[in-house]
């Protein structure tokens, strides 16, 4: 079965502190994503990765900046977190292929106090 | 403009009951579809997806889903929910061409199950 692993479920961070968020798959799959999910607005892609190294802005990047240095491993980064980056967030792997799905990580719960 | 729509918001059915939760889409060819399913909590697992071939797809947890292009719809359906379905359910599509870059998401139906 395909894996996807968040490292952390919860997390409570302070305002100002820089975070990173850390996702592992272990199917060797080329494309990587991460998204927020916020009650009354879906997820929102905020990052995709095609390779390593490579990425591509999402929906709603600000405030946001990924690291792909290996191909299983995505991270995730709020430079300067705020209270409005409180959420969920999702992270996801795919293979490049046409006709297949996102597996998706169990989701990291973030609060910024 | 591209989008999903999953018209309900909330459902509550009695377990035993069957279901149907809608999913419309505005797009501008015949897209790929899913049905994904989000625990409390957890992150978010494939039900079922459909590419081509038979409209009518089954997916795990007996679930099943029909493509009706005329409609531009992929209702989920399943004939006798259990109190374990209780869960929030996304609707997505995506290009053709594509590598799930571009999926647009429903906002979800949550599912409450009566016992």
């Amino acid at each position: 079965d395909v894996k996807v692993t968040q490292s952390s479920r919860y997390l409570v961070k302070r305002t100002g502190e820089k975070v990173f968020l850390e996702c592992v798959q272990d199917m060797d799959h080329e494309n990587m994503f991460w998204y927020r999910q916020d009650p009354g607005l879906g997820l929102r892609l905020i990052y995709f990765s095609y390779d390593v190294k490579m990425k591509e802005k999402g929906d709603i990047p600000e405030g946001y900046s990924v690291s792909r240095e290996k191909k299983e491993r995505f991270s995730l980064i709020l430079e300067s977190a705020s209270t409005n980056q409180t959420s969920m967030y999702l992270c996801a792997s795919s293979p490049p292929e046409e006709n297949t799905e996102a597996f998706f990580g169990q989701g990291t719960r973030l609060t910024v106090v | 403009a591209q989008s999903v729509t999953q018209p309900d918001i909330h459902i509550t059915v009695s377990e035993g009951a069957s279901l149907e939760l809608r999913c419309n889409y505005s797009y501008g060819a015949t897209p790929y579809l899913f049905w994904y399913v989000q625990s409390p909590g957890q992150g978010l697992q494939l039900l079922l997806k459909y590419f081509s071939g038979d409209t009518l797809v089954q997916g795990i947890k007996g679930f099943e889903a029909e493509f009706k292009r005329s409609q531009s719809s992929f209702n989920l359906r399943k004939p006798s929910v259990h109190w374990s379905d209780a869960a929030e359910y996304f609707c997505a599509v995506g290009p053709r061409a594509g590598n799930n870059r571009k999926l647009i998401w429903g906002l979800g139906t949550s599912l409450a199950v009566n016992p």
